[in-house]
């Protein structure tokens, strides 16, 4: 079953703005992890952030992590068309079998128009 | 970084027909390998986890026998789809991790279409 959800499930926005997406979870993570989807491409890693951080940077982007919450944040600063693209946000969730398997989001769509 | 492979990247074929498909980790050895399949529009939802040298664990509601993964080596996992129908069309995609406690690698999926 999914355990994350995302918010906004799309989002339009103009170049240079910045972007925010939201994700929540349900159960105690490892580590929370963010990865970007082209259209009909694979995935590709954006970001980890493990369960004892709560900010973390790299590039343009910037993740926060609220375990009190269950909740994630991925900002883009400064988007640009080729940005756009759907953004999940994946968990590995703690505990018993579920060791590095990783749970992914619905995903937010995100367009950035030139 | 590190560099995932999937071949085919889109195979059509008729309905019963099995097909198989080749996940490779270029320039690492996995000793962990997933699966997963994501309809249009949707996220992506893990069938199974393989790992070397032992049979694939699968997820709840994932026909093992319809879904054969293998993972006979540190650098390949092949997922067979079996007597293959159009609900299957799908597109699947697989991740390599090393150690399992960190990013897994995704490779670039594999459109199956049933006719």
């Amino acid at each position: 079953s999914q355990q994350g959800e995302e918010d906004p499930q799309a989002l339009s926005i103009q170049e240079g703005e910045n972007a925010t997406m939201n994700c929540s979870y349900k159960t105690s993570i490892n580590n929370l992890q963010w990865y970007r989807q082209n259209s009909g491409r694979g995935l590709v890693h954006l970001i980890l952030i493990r369960s004892n951080e709560r900010e973390k940077h790299s590039g343009r982007l910037r993740v926060t992590l609220d375990t009190s919450k269950k909740s994630s944040s991925l900002l883009i600063t400064a988007s640009r068309a080729a940005d756009t693209a759907s953004y999940f946000c994946a968990t590995d969730r703690a505990g018993g079998t579920s060791y590095g398997k990783l749970t992914f989001g619905q995903g937010t769509i995100l367009t950035v128009h030139p | 970084g590190a560099v995932v492979s999937q071949h085919p990247s889109w195979v059509i074929c008729k309905s019963g027909t099995s097909v198989k498909i080749e996940c490779r980790s270029l320039d690492f050895q996995a000793t962990t390998m997933f699966w997963y399949r994501q309809f249009p529009k949707q996220s992506l939802m893990l069938m199974a986890t393989s790992n070397e040298g032992s049979k694939a664990t699968y997820e709840q509601g994932v026909e093992k026998d319809k879904f054969l993964i293998n993972h006979a080596s540190l650098t390949l996992s092949t997922l067979t789809v079996t007597s293959a129908h159009p609900e299957d069309s799908s597109f699947y995609i697989c991740s390599a991790s090393w150690d399992y406690i960190n990013e897994q690698f995704f490779g670039p999926g594999t459109r199956l279409t049933v006719l």
